[in-house]
């Protein structure tokens, strides 16, 4: 049992490339959500999902698209990657009805230059 | 204005000391309140839930003040491990999103 898993686990990006995030959880989890953390900042939401092939924004969706066509991924893409997006992405999941209790991925450190 | 917020700190203190630190909330319709850990440069973790009438684990306890919208963690005794950053998030009713605070740093010297 992996719980969350999340690739790659470094990355660095010149301004203008894109990427996708990928994400997995194998819990058979309903509810994915991707966020970003900034020094100073806390975690803040991005987009999420609250089943296969529904997704909606979150606090700070700007520059950032999101698919979930399985259960057990959530994608994160960037288009055209800026160097305002450098940061830590941090992928997360949970049951129905106990969105309280998230499990979080081991993270992205993303640089963009 | 965030919806939760925090002292970053930090807290330094040596083992064996008491701990304790705040948070505040704006939203009066945050309903659920949970203190989450998060160690240097990994992904965090839930702690404990948080509950009007106090909720104690082990060396924790945690409280809730309605009236004065804020939330506090204490630590007793505390240990090297204890050294984290922690976050404190709020839910509110039928939401499937959690509010984060930007954390509390919280350094344990020998």
């Amino acid at each position: 049992n992996a719980g969350v898993t999340q690739t790659p686990k470094f990355r660095v990006l010149k301004t203008g490339q894109s990427m996708t995030l990928l994400c997995a959880q194998d819990m058979n989890h309903e509810y994915m959500y991707w966020y970003r953390q900034d020094p100073g900042m806390g975690l803040r939401l991005i987009h999420y999902s609250v089943g296969e092939g529904t997704t909606a924004k979150g606090e700070v969706p700007d520059g950032y698209n999101v698919s979930r066509l399985k259960k057990q991924n959530f994608l994160l893409g960037l288009e055209s990657a800026a160097p305002s997006q450098t940061s830590v992405y941090f992928c997360a999941s949970t049951r129905r009805g106990a969105s309280y209790e998230q499990y979080f991925g081991p993270g992205t450190r993303l640089t963009v230059t | 204005r965030k919806e939760v917020e925090q002292d970053p700190g930090p807290f330094n203190v040596p083992e064996g000391a008491t701990v304790a630190f705040n948070c505040t909330y704006s939203n009066s319709a945050s309903q659920s309140f949970f203190w989450y850990r998060q160690d240097c440069r990994k992904e965090p973790k839930l702690l404990m839930s948080v509950y009007s009438s106090g909720n104690e684990d082990g060396r924790f306890t945690a409280q809730l003040n309605r009236a004065s919208q804020y939330i506090s963690l204490l630590i007793r005794d505390s240990k090297l491990s204890d050294s984290a950053t922690y976050l404190c998030v709020g839910s509110r009713s039928n939401d499937y999103k959690l509010s984060f605070g930007a954390g509390t740093t919280v350094t344990v010297r020998a």
